[in-house]
């Protein structure tokens, strides 16, 4: 079965520092994509990040970074200096490359509070 | 350019009722998908679409009915309401297969069913 793990289902972090949120997946599949997503209060899913399963370099943008292990099967994101407006769940999600759909498989997310 | 959009955004059903979410984007992408969320979960796949006039079942599709007349509309249908159905219901789209591409995510609408 393909799942995705997140481990911590709520963390807290102050203004300006830097937090890492955990993510392992289990597939039997090589070529697959990894994401995180965020969903603040207004409930809207947002792209944060995304990593493609053949290449070696972590994915960046801006403030946010992964930590991609194939072999161990995990992807953390860290989000360094965290700002208010980072508040929300975030949820990481796999889909394999190659399937007959595009279905991601989302795991059940960690509520982050960035306290001021 | 909206993105995706979502009607409506919230909805009281009683059980057996039917009703439609429709869901619309304005980036000509190819792909749409309806997802539903529960409580201390992620997202599960209902329905999705890989063009104008098809519909294909994702992961959790009973009970439930889509249609993608244009190209830009993907409608999801209940009907006949349960309380299991009781969920928030995402949309999302993408510009090719989700799993070369990301998807864009509507609003949500959240649906309670009694």
């Amino acid at each position: 079965a393909q799942t995705v793990t997140q481990s911590q289902p709520e963390m807290s972090v102050q203004e300006a520092e830097t937090v890492t949120l955990s993510c392992t997946y289990d597939t039997s599949e090589n070529n697959y994509y990894l994401f995180w997503y965020k969903q603040p209060p207004s409930r809207q899913m947002i792209l944060v990040i995304r990593q493609e399963a053949y290449k070696q370099q972590n994915a960046t943008e801006n403030r946010f970074s992964v930590n991609f292990q194939k072999a161990a099967k995990s992807f953390s994101l860290k989000i360094s200096d965290s700002q208010l407006g980072d508040t929300a769940m975030y949820f990481c999600a796999f889909v394999n490359y190659g399937g007959s759909q595009g279905n991601l498989i989302f795991g059940k997310g960690t509520k982050l509070s960035v306290k001021p | 350019n909206a993105g995706v959009t979502q009607t409506p955004k919230f909805r009281v059903l009683k059980t057996g009722q039917s009703m439609t979410l429709l869901c619309a984007q304005d980036m000509n992408h190819e792909y749409m998908y309806w997802y539903r969320q529960d409580p201390g979960m992620g997202l599960r796949l209902i329905h999705y679409s890989v063009g104008e006039g098809t519909t294909a079942k994702g992961e959790v599709p009973d009970g439930y009915n889509v249609s993608r007349l244009k190209k830009q509309n993907f409608l999801l249908g209940l009907e006949s309401a349960a309380p299991s159905q009781t969920s928030v219901y995402f949309c999302a789209s993408s510009r090719v297969a989700g799993w070369t591409d990301t998807q864009y995510f509507g609003p949500g609408t959240r649906l309670t069913v009694l």
